[in-house]
């Protein structure tokens, strides 16, 4: 059974710290790895998918990558801003099934 | 096209009641899934459809739950008897068939608040 697991579960830095979140899957036979953003209260927003072909992929200040024979993904986010701060969660879709299994998530303050 | 889209966005009831929840999904995208959230926790599967058949329902879904997706368009999730316990998150998402490539698409969720 895949579980997947995030940590740290909080985190706080200050503004302009480049800083990584960890998420680690028990099973490596997937299809690939989301992240998504979550602010309080809100839907999921994706930020970055990793085909389980793939080693890594980048959006901006975004990089996320995936080893997926060590079963883990790391997301870099550089030069972090206030705007920053919302719960990072970690999602991968195993072969062979539809849906997505998550994890608890990173909380991330980013202080001013 | 705006994306997956939830309504209501907040819903609050009292114990006991029925809540019916509505997602209409990306246009071209025939899977539609729904997932609950409770607090401090990552989203749980709920159940997904392919088209309008319902191929999947996990444990989670007890008989006072029920989704339905007619035509294969909108989903509907409905609650009986609603408890104190169901209150959380409810997000619907929408995907293509055929490929992984481009994961899910997730609508801005149904916050439930049960009395």
């Amino acid at each position: 059974k895949q579980e997947v697991t995030q940590i740290p579960a909080a985190l706080s830095v200050p503004e302009g710290e480049n800083l990584v979140l960890n998420c680690s899957f028990t099973d490596s036979a997937i299809y690939n790895l989301q992240w998504f953003r979550q602010d309080p209260g809100k839907g999921l927003t994706s930020l970055l998918l990793i085909q389980s072909s793939q080693r890594e992929q980048t959006s901006g200040r975004l990089n996320a990558s995936l080893d997926k024979s060590s079963g883990r993904s790391t997301l870099y986010i550089a030069a972090s801003q206030p705007g920053d701060s919302a719960t990072y969660l970690c999602a991968v879709w195993p072969s062979g099934t539809y849906k997505y299994i998550f994890g608890t998530g990173t909380r991330l303050k980013v202080l001013a | 096209d705006t994306g997956v889209s939830q309504n209501p966005r907040h819903k609050i009831t009292k114990r006991g009641q029925n809540v019916t929840f509505r997602c209409d999904p990306i246009s071209e995208h025939n899977r539609l899934y729904w997932y609950r959230q409770t607090l401090g926790q990552g989203p749980e599967f709920l159940t997904y459809f392919q088209n309008e058949a319902q191929l999947e329902k996990s444990r989670l879904l007890s008989d006072r739950f029920s989704a339905e997706r007619p035509k294969g368009s909108f989903s509907t999730l409905e609650i009986q008897r609603t408890e104190q316990g169901d209150s959380a998150m409810y997000l619907c998402a929408s995907s293509t068939t055929g490929t992984t490539r481009y994961g899910y698409t997730f609508g801005s969720g149904t916050r439930l608040t049960v009395v």
